[in-house]
Formats: structure tokens, C-alpha cells, sequence
């Protein structure tokens, strides 16, 4: 079935040092994916999003990679900061137009 | 990005009561709004679809008759937990879709313990 995973269940990282969370997908027809931050007891919250027809894209600190050929998404995060500490995940449109979420990485900031 | 508003943000009620939690779009009007469940130190698994003026889709292994959603104006849908019980208990998060546009927006959750 269509399912999207994560690597890294958990990412410690200096601060200012940059970040790189991972995430596989299984479904090669899926055309849109979108990273968001999830703080303990909010929402998630949209971070930045990527079609299929492009392989970067950089928003402000961060950048998303996408990578077709091994169905692989990636969010770089530079100059980490302890604001960034959170749960990242990322998610994929399915053929349905729903939001398919993947397991999450809980990034730590050590200052 | 869209502003969504959820109430209440958190709620403790006895097993066997029903539960109201209010979701509305504050900026756009949304004629799909998505209800989401979420235990702890797990991903968001969608509940339904609720679109505006008609009848919510569930996804698989959702009770429609225990989790009764009500979209009635564009900008407020309803999920009743009827009949709580402890294993109801979660963090329910909704969000918004403007027409046209692919991008949700989530509003800030509810946390339902059932006693």
C-alpha cells in the first residue's frame, strides 16, 4: 500500500550546526509533498513543499530535495536553532487528495 | 498560510459522554476540511473528509456513528465523539483546504481524555 516513512526516529544536532531529516515514499506516482513542524501539543505547521516536477527547493533556512529515481525526500535545515526543536514530518498527496503522514523525526537542539 | 482555529483546546469528560470539538477557518471560506486523530509519539492518521453541505467521507476502520462530523457552513465543522470512552482519548487536529489549492492548514488540535 502507499506509505511514507522515516529514517531517523530521533536527530540531536548542535546548535547552528544544519540538520538533515529523511524520508522514503512508496508511491512513485505521487506528485506533491510537503514537510511540516509539529511543536509538543500545536498542530503541525507548514514548513515548505515540493512538486515532482522539480528535485529543490529553498525556503528561508530551509531547503527540500527530492529525489525521484529512489523515491527519497529530504529537509535541510541550516544554522539549526533550539527554536527548531520539534517533530518533523513529512507527507504526500495520494491519488485520493488526501495527506498521507509519515512515522515523524524528533529533532533535539543541543545548545 | 491559512488561519484555523480549533475549541476547545482541551477537554476531560466522563466515559459514556459525547464531546463537541469545533474547527473553523478564520481567513478563507473551506469547502473541505480534513478531522485527523493522534496518539502519543505517533503521526497524524486522517479520520474524514468533511466537505461543506454533504455527508463526511471516513476512512476505513473509522466508526461514522461514533465520530459524527458536521460541516454545515464554510467556515465550521463539528466532530462529535459520541459515547467517549478511554481509548478515544487523543489529540484530534483539524485542517483547512482552500479550493484549488493543494496546501492544508492545520489548526491547533484538541487533547480528549475520557475518564
Amino acid at each position: 500500500g502507499e506509505s511514507v516513512g522515516l529514517h531517523l526516529p530521533t536527530l540531536s544536532v548542535q546548535e547552528g550546526d544544519n540538520s538533515i531529516i529523511n524520508c522514503a515514499y512508496s508511491n512513485s506516482a505521487s506528485d506533491y509533498f510537503i514537510w511540516y513542524k509539529q511543536e509538543s501539543g500545536k498542530g503541525p505547521q507548514f514548513i515548505i513543499d515540493i512538486r515532482s516536477n522539480m528535485d529543490k527547493r529553498q525556503g528561508q533556512r530551509v531547503t527540500v530535495l527530492l529525489n525521484k529515481t529512489v523515491k527519497h525526500l529530504s529537509l535541510q535545515i541550516a544554522a539549526t536553532q533550539p527554536g527548531d526543536s520539534a517533530v518533523y514530518f513529512c507527507a504526500e498527496w495520494d491519488s485520493s487528495y488526501k495527506l498521507i503522514f509519515g512515522s515523524g523525526t524528533r529533532l533535539l537542539v543541543r545548545p | 498560510g491559512a488561519v484555523v482555529s480549533q475549541h476547545p483546546s482541551w477537554v476531560i469528560c466522563k466515559s459514556g459522554t459525547s464531546v463537541k470539538i469545533e474547527c473553523r477557518s478564520l481567513d478563507f471560506q473551506a469547502t473541505t476540511m480534513f478531522w485527523y486523530r493522534q496518539f502519543p509519539k505517533q503521526s497524524l492518521m486522517l479520520m474524514a473528509t468533511s466537505n461543506e453541505g454533504s455527508k463526511a467521507t471516513y476512512e476505513q476502520g473509522v466508526e461514522k456513528d461514533k465520530f459524527l462530523i458536521n460541516h454545515a457552513s464554510l467556515t465550521l465543522s463539528t466532530l462529535t465523539v459520541t459515547s467517549a470512552h478511554p481509548e478515544d482519548s487523543s489529540f484530534y487536529i483539524c485542517s483547512t483546504l482552500r479550493a484549488g489549492a493543494d496546501t492544508q492548514y492545520f489548526g491547533p488540535g484538541t487533547r480528549l481524555t475520557v475518564l
